[in-house]
């Protein structure tokens, strides 16, 4: 059975700091796909990204970095200077191949950036 | 323009009641799917559909029952409601991304419907 924690439910941080967002997954695949979505205030889900368990590059876009570490089953999410508008709820999620293929997500965090 | 779009949006109905939320996709994907949120944020898959035939069933009540009469839509129905089923419900397609064992659906979800029951 697959499973992912997110072991924070909310953080809280003030505008401009980095913040980090934890994500430690439980599979017997041998390939398998790591996400992150937003979910902002008004409640649509937002991908951010897609990380294939081959793939452990590191990944950066803008302020957004994952750091993908597969000895220790995590996947890790980090929002560097951040701001009002990234207060959300993050979800990491993880899904196995094939057609029949799931997303499972974990509990999320939600962030809340004040000025 | 709107890749999947579930309708309502919104829905509030009493206790008992049957009703059906929609969903529609215009990307051409085989695959859809319903996810339920509950209070909690937790977002758990229900029902996984591909080429109109059933292929995740996730420990669902009978009371839900999917329903797609082509590849583009997947609706649900919600018989006898009840408290408990408050919750956000998304609606997701998806495509293979790449053929064979590594294949993975990359999934566009909807905007969601809030229920709620009271």
């Amino acid at each position: 059975a697959q499973k992912v924690t997110q072991a924070q439910t909310e953080i809280s941080v003030v505008e401009k700091e980095d913040v980090t967002l934890d994500c430690v997954y439980e599979t017997r695949d041998t390939t398998y796909y790591l996400f992150w979505y937003k979910q902002p205030p008004s409640g649509e889900l937002v991908f951010l990204i897609r990380r294939n368990s081959f793939d452990e590059q590191n990944e950066i876009s803008g302020r957004y970095s994952w750091n993908f570490q597969k000895s220790t089953s995590s996947f890790n999410f980090t929002i560097t200077a951040s701001q009002v508008v990234d207060s959300a709820v993050y979800f990491c999620a993880l899904s196995d191949t094939g057609t029949a293929s799931k997303l499972t997500f974990g509990t999320g965090t939600r962030l809340q950036v004040t000025l | 323009d709107t890749a999947v779009s579930q309708t309502p949006k919104y829905l509030v109905t009493q206790m008992g009641n049957d009703k059906s939320i929609k969903c529609e996709q215009n990307l051409g994907h085989d695959t859809m799917y319903w996810y339920k949120q509950d209070s909690k944020k937790f977002l758990k898959i229900m029902f996984s559909y591909n080429n109109k035939e059933l292929i995740i069933n996730e420990t669902v009540p009978n009371r839900f029952s999917p329903k797609s009469p082509d590849k583009a839509h997947l609706n649900l129905h919600i018989n006898s409601l009840e408290l408990g089923d408050s919750a956000v419900y998304f609606c997701a397609s998806s495509r293979p991304t790449s053929g064979g064992a590594s294949a993975y659906n990359e999934q566009f979800f909807g905007p969601g419907t809030r229920l709620t029951v009271l």
